[in-house]
């Protein structure tokens, strides 16, 4: 079964420390990944996705992310978080052979101190 | 443009009773998709639906029902509440053979069972 792992639970971090966020995923066929945040009492927005291409995304706010296929990872990173990045942060992979579903890992819940 | 609106946003039920979520997809969007997000955890995909019929369905018992409506706007229905179903359940809307499939979610329906 498809799935997608985030390692990360919680993770606590001082402003401009540097972050990255683990994604991998279990699937063999073609994907396309997706990060999505949720912040507090809001709904899911997203961040950065890809499709095919440069493996090396960039989405709003300063985040990034990079596709590496042979690791089925898909990491976030951010050089420099904000008070405001405090949020949860969801990656997903949707299976483009077939269901085109999106499959969701369990989130990280990054704090972020000023 | 209005994105994708779900109703209501929040909704308290008692055990045994049954509920009915409300979605409006984002216009130009022919597929809907729902998710149920439990305290703590990503979203889990319920099914999705795509000319009227559903097109996929999640591992979620047949308490879970929904319907898709001519002009793509969708319900869906649990009956026989269980505490266990209180989460947030959430829309995707998304046009079949859009690029990368790409869904956009709604805010959200809180559903507490009491």
């Amino acid at each position: 079964a498809q799935s997608v792992s985030q390692h990360n639970h919680h993770v606590i971090l001082s402003e401009a420390a540097s972050l990255e966020l683990g994604c991998n995923y279990s699937y063999g066929g073609t994907v396309n990944l997706f990060w999505y945040v949720q912040y507090p009492g809001q709904h899911l927005q997203l961040l950065l996705k890809y499709f095919s291409g440069d493996p090396l995304v960039k989405g709003i706010k300063g985040f990034e992310a990079e596709f590496i296929k042979s690791k089925f990872s898909f990491n976030l990173r951010k050089p420099s978080v904000q008070w405001s990045d405090t949020a949860e942060y969801f990656c997903a992979v949707m299976d483009m052979e077939g269901t085109y579903k999106y499959i969701f890992g369990t989130g990280t819940r990054l704090k972020v101190l000023a | 443009d209005a994105g994708v609106t779900q109703s209501p946003t929040h909704l308290i039920k008692t055990r045994g009773q049954q509920v009915t979520l409300r979605c409006s997809p984002k216009s130009g969007h022919d597929t809907v998709s729902w998710y149920q997000q439990a305290l703590g955890q990503g979203p889990q995909f319920i099914f999705q639906y795509y000319e009227e019929e559903e097109r996929q369905r999640g591992n979620f018992p047949d308490r879970f029902s929904g319907h898709q409506f001519p002009n793509y706007s969708s319900e869906l229905n649990v009956n026989a509440l269980l505490l266990g179903d209180s989460a947030l359940y959430l829309c995707a809307s998304s046009f079949f053979g859009g690029e990368g499939y790409e869904a956009f979610f709604g805010q959200g329906t809180r559903l507490t069972v009491v």
